[in-house]
């Protein structure tokens, strides 16, 4: 299979607490993006980092690259309740167009 | 902005039916369209690639004769399900991209299907 991986599967944090979620995955890509998911819900896209970004921020959200180890991390600074969602990666492979989505982490925000 | 939208949002059918769901793009034309399919607590997998006017390109394993696609127009993509089973039951989701070589696809809202 070449899905990602996500780490943690399931995140439990407080209001104010940032949250740290890493994706490794296992071709070359051309970007690789990040997406939330409320519970039965649609994709919301939150940012995108292509092949020769190592670092992006937006708002509160912050990822990096590192292609030579075939990881990404995101972090949420500041979380609130309503970050309680499913977050997944995505890549795109060099040469396709398709995305392959990684696990997903599971994030609870308490308040 | 993109919208995709779909329809129905949720579907209960009987084990043998098909089902037909669909996939729009509303503001914008889409060149190709992505099937995607999640069952519950899972990640996205994707299942099929349509290009309008073409065949659909549909990822191993996935049975091209049980999941019919349809790219008839540059806004429509349709996905029937056919002879459901209980197993099919999932949450199916589609994806637009403007043309062949963008990165951005845009998400539909997602299909709950369910196979009594």
């Amino acid at each position: 299979s070449q899905q990602g991986e996500e780490d943690p599967q399931a995140l439990s944090i407080q209001e104010g607490e940032n949250a740290t979620m890493n994706c490794s995955y296992k071709t070359s890509i051309n970007n690789l993006q990040w997406y939330r998911q409320n519970s039965g819900r649609g994709l919301v896209h939150l940012i995108l980092i292509r092949s020769n970004e190592r670092e992006k921020h937006s708002g509160r959200l912050r990822v990096t690259l590192d292609t030579s180890k075939k990881s990404s991390s995101l972090l949420i600074t500041a979380s609130r309740a309503a970050d309680t969602a499913s977050y997944f990666c995505a890549t795109e492979a060099t040469g396709f167009q398709k995305l392959v989505f990684g696990t997903g982490t599971r994030l609870l925000v308490s308040p | 902005g993109a919208v995709v939208s779909q329809h129905p949002s949720r579907v209960i059918c009987k084990s043998g039916t098909s089902v037909k769901i669909e996939c729009r793009s509303l503001d914008f034309q889409a060149t190709t369209m992505f099937w995607y399919r999640q069952f519950p607590k899972q990640s996205l997998m994707l299942m099929a690639t349509s290009n309008e006017g073409s065949k659909a390109t549909y990822e191993q394993g996935v049975e091209k004769d049980k999941f019919l696609i349809n790219h008839a127009s540059l806004t429509l993509s349709t996905l029937t399900v056919t002879s459901a089973h209980p197993e099919d039951s999932s949450f199916y989701i589609c994806s637009a991209s403007r043309d062949t070589t963008s990165y951005e696809q845009y998400f539909g809202p997602g299909t709950r299907l369910t196979v009594t």
